[in-house]
């Protein structure tokens, strides 16, 4: 398996625009998480599914952020309208449900002008 | 609130010597706790996982300690090497089960100079 994998690696864009970042677990990988690391707050969890069900998303920050998963091997994770607050990096990290692993992609730096 | 404090945020020590690293949690109870190592510009990666009935757990030159008295956990690596190099994370969940929300920690930079 190639791992988990986001797209776009890296992302420029101006206030105000939508930004869609993208993950594709690793497959068999029944829970799927999004997290936002900066300096200053370090890994926050924004949301986690479960069997592609979203089970809690009390970390999104506000109603401008949203995520889905519409089947097992693609999730994404919505900014509408982005700012330059968001500007961080997102990762996505998919669970192995046997050991509790986190296995995580290499992220998403999003940076908001 | 529910806080993970790890002991500060840079530790230098000289290549050889034992990197010891501390994880402390306030109003959690976690049915276990995970160790990461993240480098510059990489997602984090896996290294342990320890249960809140083990006390001790090691690998290779790891070695992870879980108090759930003390609500810590210490993270040892033993004849540092530079390539241990690298900011590391405690990770918890809230209990239960390997299906829950996983928190971290803001990590501790290690720096092993030869």
């Amino acid at each position: 398996d190639a791992g988990v994998i986001q797209s776009p690696r890296h992302e420029v864009t101006e206030m105000g625009q939508e930004v869609t970042l993208r993950c594709k677990p690793i497959s068999g990988h029944n829970s799927l998480f999004w997290y936002r690391q900066t300096m200053m707050r370090g890994l926050e969890l924004l949301i986690y599914f479960n069997n592609n069900v979203p089970i809690d998303d009390s970390g999104m920050p506000e109603d401008r952020f949203s995520a889905k998963m519409p089947n097992a091997s693609f999730s994404t994770l919505k900014i509408q309208p982005s700012e330059p607050r968001d500007s961080a990096v997102y990762f996505c990290a998919s669970r192995d449900s046997n050991t509790g692993e986190l296995f995580f992609g290499e992220g998403s730096r999003l940076t908001v002008l | 609130s529910q806080k993970i404090e790890q002991n500060s945020e840079a530790l230098n020590i000289q290549e050889g010597k034992t990197a010891t690293l501390t994880c402390n949690y306030t109003n959690y109870s976690p049915a276990y706790l995970q160790w990461y190592r993240q480098d510059p510009g990489r997602g984090p990666v896996f290294l342990l996982l320890i249960r809140e009935n083990e006390k001790e757990k090691r690998k290779e030159r790891l070695k992870v300690t879980f108090d759930t008295t003390l609500k810590q956990s210490l993270f040892h690596i033993t004849a540092s090497q530079p390539a241990d190099s690298a900011t590391y994370l405690c990770a918890l969940d809230e209990g239960g089960s390997t299906l829950g929300r996983l928190y971290f920690g803001r990590g501790t930079q290690l720096t092993v100079w030869p």
